[in-house]
């Protein structure tokens, strides 16, 4: 059970260019989230799936997409990066329904990306 | 508007001192809360919760918090700390978004750092 996976680990790359930052769950959570993490800020929400099929936006969701491959991927897209975006970003997942009061989250490892 | 504040930005202290890390939230409604905390270079772990009931909550590595409700706080406390308490504390709480859902949102962190 390795709980919340996220690929790569880390990224550098040029302005304008794109990625696609991958997250795998294997808790059979329903809802997944992207957040990104920068210095002095906390975490700020950038999307989330409440379920598969479903995304929706967060905090911080210019410059961002997302697609919620299956139950247990949800993986963030920059089309076109920029230093602004260099940040750490945590995905994480929960066993209750986005939104809820209650909700526990558990996070992956975060993937630190540089834009230069 | 309504938000999650940590008054402390960095806390140094030597190992056996006591802890009180302070959080306090903008909201006049019923609250749940939550405490993670991020070891270097690792991704964030929950550390204890609240939801109802005692308002002192025990959790993981002799860490407790207590939810004062008149004082909208939900303080993090430790008796006696180690070195390997250094790392970075964050507030959670879920605040409403509309529609009936939540937003878990973050305090900005507090980093404690623990000399030997």
């Amino acid at each position: 059970n390795a709980g919340v996976t996220q690929t790569p680990k880390f990224q550098v790359l040029k302005t304008g260019q794109s990625m696609t930052l991958q997250c795998a769950q294997d808790m059979n959570h329903n809802s997944m989230y992207w957040y990104r993490q920068d210095p002095g800020m906390g975490l700020r929400l950038i999307y989330y799936s409440a379920s598969e099929g479903t995304t929706d936006k967060g905090e911080v969701p210019n410059g961002y997409n997302v697609s919620r491959l299956n139950k247990r991927e949800f993986s963030l897209r920059l089309e076109s990066a920029a230093p602004s975006q260099t940040s750490v970003y945590f995905c994480a997942s929960s066993d209750t329904q986005a939104g809820g009061a209650r909700e526990t989250q558990y996070f992956g490892p975060g993937t630190r990306l540089l834009v230069l | 508007a309504q938000s999650v504040s940590q008054h402390n930005h960095h806390v140094i202290l030597s190992e056996a001192a006591s802890l009180e890390l302070g959080c306090n939230y903008s909201y006049g409604g019923t609250v749940n809360l939550f405490w993670y905390v991020q070891y270097p270079g690792q991704h964030l772990q929950l550390l204890l919760k609240y939801f109802s009931g005692d308002p002192l909550v025990k959790g993981i590595k002799g860490f407790e918090a207590e939810f004062i409700k008149s004082k909208f706080s939900f303080n993090l406390r430790k008796p006696s700390v180690q070195w390997s308490d250094t790392a970075e504390y964050f507030c959670a709480v879920p605040l409403p978004r509309g529609a009936g859902s939540y937003q878990l949102t973050f305090g900005k962190g507090t980093k404690l750092s623990v000399i030997p």
